[in-house]
């Protein structure tokens, strides 16, 4: 049973809009939330994270929103540029044993950014 | 200052062999993650090593082991291969006391 959804396997964006990222979650213990963007060959690279006692971050471009109650966050790019095409992963964690756990990711949503 | 690395990058193995990974962390990090992400899947945690213990595992075989060394570097061991351990296999470290995990580029093993 998946903890981390994302539901929508690819999504393409015109180049200066804004691209949404969705991810729900089903762990009510899960505290703390990151995206990773990866590309081919790569290994997953950090964008952005956030905390449960928050609702919102912001870094740049990236914006995550958090909705606790109806465990979903989403991330937003803007504006998308070319460059941002990539697989990006949401990936949840729990506290374990007075540190933070392991690392639950989502299966990916492959973003293509059209100039 | 040098990001996580893992080698080698790529490997081809037969099936029933024996087969060890190798990862250095990020500097100032002490707290390694090793991954298994087969074509198409998010990265599956296989365990995680502080204080060279294992401190958390996945729900993988006992076929998986690991070590972590006094300079924080790892190994991932896995015996008996099978063709379904065919994936990219990722290291990730962090401080203990941060959340955020850095990735290394991975391993390729390919079990023929």
């Amino acid at each position: 049973d998946q903890q981390v959804k994302q539901n929508s396997p690819s999504l393409s964006v015109q180049e200066g809009r804004i691209s949404i990222l969705n991810c729900d979650y089903t762990n009510s213990m899960f505290d703390y939330f990151l995206w990773y963007k990866k590309y081919p060959a790569e290994g997953p690279t950090f964008l952005i994270s956030i905390s449960s006692i928050k609702d919102k971050n912001e870094d740049g471009r990236f914006t995550v929103f958090l909705n606790k109650s109806a465990k979903h966050l989403s991330l937003h790019i803007v504006p998308s540029q070319p460059g941002d095409s990539a697989v990006y992963f949401c990936a949840a964690s729990a506290h374990y044993g007075g540190s933070q756990g392991n690392l639950i990711f989502g299966k990916g949503t492959k973003l293509s950014v059209k100039p | 200052d040098a990001g996580v690395t893992q080698s080698p990058t790529h490997l081809i193995k037969t099936r029933g062999q024996q087969v060890t990974l190798r990862c250095s962390p990020k500097s100032g990090h002490d707290t390694v993650s090793w991954y298994q992400q087969a074509l198409g899947q998010g990265p599956q945690f296989i365990f995680q090593y502080y204080e060279e213990e294992e401190r958390q595992r996945g729900n993988f075989p006992d076929r998986f082991s690991g070590h972590q060394f006094p300079n924080y570097s790892s190994e991932l061991n896995v015996n008996a291969l099978l063709l379904g351990d065919s994936a990219l296999y990722l290291c990730a470290s962090r401080y203990t006391g941060n959340t955020e995990a850095f990735f290394g580029q991975g391993t390729r093993l390919t079990v023929v």
